[in-house]
């Protein structure tokens, strides 16, 4: 199984600023995702991140809001731009093998609350 | 990609009872995921079932699945306070894996 890290684990950042969330895996992975998990609700997709080329945005997510990075086969980048308090969730990555009887893993979420 | 639905939204049991979850799916399958996420906190894989496997174990947790009827359970057996937490089902087929997530069953196992 893959271990999955995320920083940072929570902030609380102010109106209008950007924050990077970071996602690594301990062993490489083909596919890797993010998530948004906002207040008493259940998870939403909000891209696929690829790895050398541009993520996949899921309906209602854009990438001026939300760019993703992904350099290799272990890391990627959430950026959380110019936020507003509804951006307030938690934000998780995940990772799978890419075979259809792959587990797909989670990292331990970022709590973001923006003010 | 798919959607599961969690049955029933919540549950409340005694600690040493067994608690039962259900999924239903719409369309055809390659696996189905079942996580277990505490508040807050990140989802916790527990275990995947295979379209081509009908039950699976893992400790005190038993899943069936029945793809005729579109459907699956997660039965925890001798529950304890820990177990206390959201369940989610995660359906998927087709080639792009992406999952997506119903309401959950949220467990309260009582002391």
């Amino acid at each position: 199984s893959a271990v999955i890290s995320q920083k940072p684990s929570r902030d609380i950042c102010q109106r209008g600023t950007s924050l990077t969330i970071q996602c690594q895996v301990d062993s490489q992975v083909t596919m890797m995702f993010w998530y948004r998990q906002q207040p008493g609700q259940s998870l939403t997709l909000i891209a696929t991140a690829n790895q050398g080329s541009e993520a996949t945005y899921e309906s209602g997510f854009v990438i001026d809001k939300f760019p993703i990075s992904r350099p290799n086969l272990t890391f990627s980048t959430l950026t959380v731009s110019n936020m507003s308090p509804e951006d307030s969730s938690i934000y998780l990555c995940s990772g799978s093998g890419g075979d259809s009887y792959n587990e797909q893993f989670f990292g331990p979420g970022t709590r973001l609350t923006v003010l | 990609s798919q959607q599961g639905e969690e049955d029933p939204q919540a549950l409340s049991i005694q600690e040493g009872e067994n608690a039962t979850m259900n999924c239903s799916y719409k369309t055809s399958i390659n696996n189905l995921q079942w996580y277990r996420q505490n508040s807050g906190r990140g989802l916790v894989h527990l275990i995947l079932i295979r379209s081509n496997e009908r039950e699976k174990h893992s400790g005190r947790l038993r899943v069936t699945l029945d793809t005729s009827k579109k459907s699956s359970s997660l039965l925890i057996t001798a529950s304890r306070a820990a177990d206390t937490a959201s369940y989610f089902c995660a359906p998927s087929g087709g080639s792009n894996y992406k999952l997506t997530f119903g309401k959950g069953t949220l467990l309260t196992v009582n002391p």
